[in-house]
C-alpha cells in the first residue's frame, strides 16, 4: 500500500466548476500536511498547508481529518490557469529537525472552456 | 525564483556511464534535500543534508548513488553505472529556515536524466 494515495485523474471540468480532490495517508505519525501544485514539466510548488480546522485561501479550501487520515482540496470557480497536477503531501520530522515529505502520485486537473 | 539552481538541466547518457548532478542553493540553507520523480509519479525522497552532514538516506538510494555536500553549501548527486531505470527527474530542494521550518520545500527546476 502506498503511503499517500490519490486518484490520478484526469479530472476534466468546465471553467467555473467546483472540483474536489481527496487523499488518504497511511502513516499515523505524519505531522504536517500540504497540497503542492505541479505544472507540466515544472517543479512542484507549495499551494497551501492543511490544518485540522480547515483553511481557505481564496478559491481553495483544504481540510484534514486526522482520525480518518484523510486530506481534501476543494477548488471553487475553477480557472483555465488551475490546470495542473495537484500533489497531496505528508511530512514527518527527521533527524536534525529536517522534514521528509512523502508525495502522492498527484491528481491531474484539466479545466476547459 | 525558489533560490535553488540545478545543473545540468538535461542529461542523456548511455547505460553504464556515470553522471553527476549539482545543486546550488542561492543563499546558504542548512537543510538540503534530493528527490527523484519518474513519469506519472510524485517526487520520492532520496536523501537529506543538514549542513555537510547527510542525516537521512532512502532505501531507494542504492550503492550506485552517492550524494555529498562537502562545505554545507552546494551538493552533488552521483549515479554510477547508470541503468535505464535511473531515467527520471532529479530534484533538489531547500527547506525553510529555523528549527524544522514550516515543512515547505522550495524545489529547483530539476535535472532530467535519460539513460539509453
Amino acid at each position: 500500500r502506498k503511503e499517500v494515495e490519490q486518484d490520478p485523474g484526469p479530472f476534466n471540468v468546465p471553467e467555473g466548476a467546483t472540483v474536489a480532490f481527496n487523499c488518504t495517508y497511511s502513516n499515523s505519525a505524519s505531522q504536517s500536511f500540504f497540497w503542492y501544485r505541479q505544472d507540466c514539466r515544472k517543479e512542484p510548488k507549495l499551494l497551501m498547508s492543511v490544518y485540522s480546522s480547515g483553511n481557505e485561501d481564496g478559491r481553495f479550501t483544504a481540510q484534514l481529518n486526522r482520525a480518518s487520515q484523510y486530506i481534501s482540496l476543494l477548488i471553487r470557480d475553477s480557472k483555465l490557469s488551475d490546470s495542473a497536477t495537484y500533489l497531496c503531501v505528508v511530512n514527518i520530522r527527521v533527524t536534525g529537525g529536517g522534514n521528509k515529505l512523502t508525495f502522492g502520485t498527484g491528481t491531474q486537473l484539466k479545466v476547459e472552456l | 525564483d525558489t533560490g535553488v539552481s540545478q545543473d545540468p538541466r538535461h542529461k542523456i547518457t548511455k547505460r553504464g556511464q556515470n553522471v553527476t548532478f549539482r545543486c546550488d542553493p542561492i543563499s546558504e540553507h542548512n537543510r538540503l534535500y534530493w528527490y527523484r520523480q519518474t513519469l506519472g509519479q510524485g517526487p520520492e525522497f532520496l536523501t537529506y543534508f543538514q549542513n555537510e552532514a547527510q542525516l537521512e538516506k532512502s532505501r531507494l538510494l542504492s550503492d550506485r548513488f552517492s550524494a555529498e555536500r562537502p562545505k554545507g553549501s552546494f551538493s552533488t548527486l552521483e549515479i554510477q553505472r547508470t541503468e535505464q531505470g535511473d531515467s527520471a527527474m532529479y530534484l533538489c530542494a531547500r527547506g525553510t529556515s529555523g528549527l524544522g521550518g514550516t515543512g515547505e520545500l522550495f524545489f529547483g527546476e530539476g535535472s532530467r536524466l535519460t539513460v539509453l
